[in-house]
């Protein structure tokens, strides 16, 4: 069983359409990490979220953190097929030195 | 420009074969990490290293062990390679939790 669920695993969408992704658990967080993976490479940090209801935003992209600390949610508007990657959520519970990822929600964004 | 390089980007070993899997950092960073990456089940932790010569298992070490050395390289050890540890294998390197995690570009690892 995933400590973090990730929903949906797969999303194919038209540029230009609006998306959400959701990470979900019934644990507390202290922080919430969004990472984008493009085939071939590595993932790579897109934002980190500390406090409960907060809302971050990178140009097209949305991020919540949810007010109890155990969701978020990555929007993004008018997606673009650059979008076109694997997004990965991951968390920091308590004193623990790593982080725990989620199963990944694969987005291809078609031109 | 900070970096994570692993060894080798694609392996091709045999069942029973040992196999080493290298990541070196050049960011001065404590906390040094190994995955293995699967469809449909993300990134999962095998070990990690918060110091030189000290290790932490993950959530998946049974058949694999690790070494560090020099605090810039952590290294990934298959004692007897076998036909389910074919995966991705991702090296990372970070300070605490909140802070970045910097990813290699990973090995992808076929036991034959």
């Amino acid at each position: 069983t995933q400590l973090l669920e990730q929903s949906p695993q797969f999303l194919s969408i038209q540029e230009g359409e609006n998306l959400t992704v959701y990470c979900n658990s019934s644990s507390v967080f202290s922080s919430l990490q969004w990472y984008r993976q493009e085939p071939g490479e590595g993932p790579v940090l897109l934002v980190t979220v500390v406090t409960g209801g907060e809302v971050k935003k990178l140009k097209r992209l949305t991020f919540q953190f949810g007010d109890a600390r155990k969701d978020s949610s990555l929007h993004i508007t008018a997606a673009q097929p650059g979008d076109t990657g694997l997004y990965l959520c991951a968390g920091a519970r308590g004193s623990a030195r790593q982080l725990t990822f989620g199963s990944g929600t694969q987005l291809t964004v078609l031109p | 420009d900070v970096k994570v390089t692993q060894s080798s980007r694609y392996l091709v070993k045999r069942t029973g074969e040992k196999v080493f899997l290298e990541c070196v950092q050049d960011m001065d960073h404590e906390n040094m990490f190994w995955y293995r990456q699967d469809p449909g089940l993300g990134l999962r932790l095998i070990y990690f290293s918060y110091d030189v010569k000290m290790k932490e298992k993950g959530d998946i070490p049974e058949g694999y062990s690790v070494s560090r050395e020099k605090k810039e390289r952590f290294s990934l050890i298959l004692e007897s390679a076998s036909t389910n540890q074919t995966s991705m294998y991702l090296c990372a390197s970070g300070g605490t939790p909140q802070e970045t995690q910097y990813f290699g570009p990973g090995t992808r690892l076929l036991v034959l």
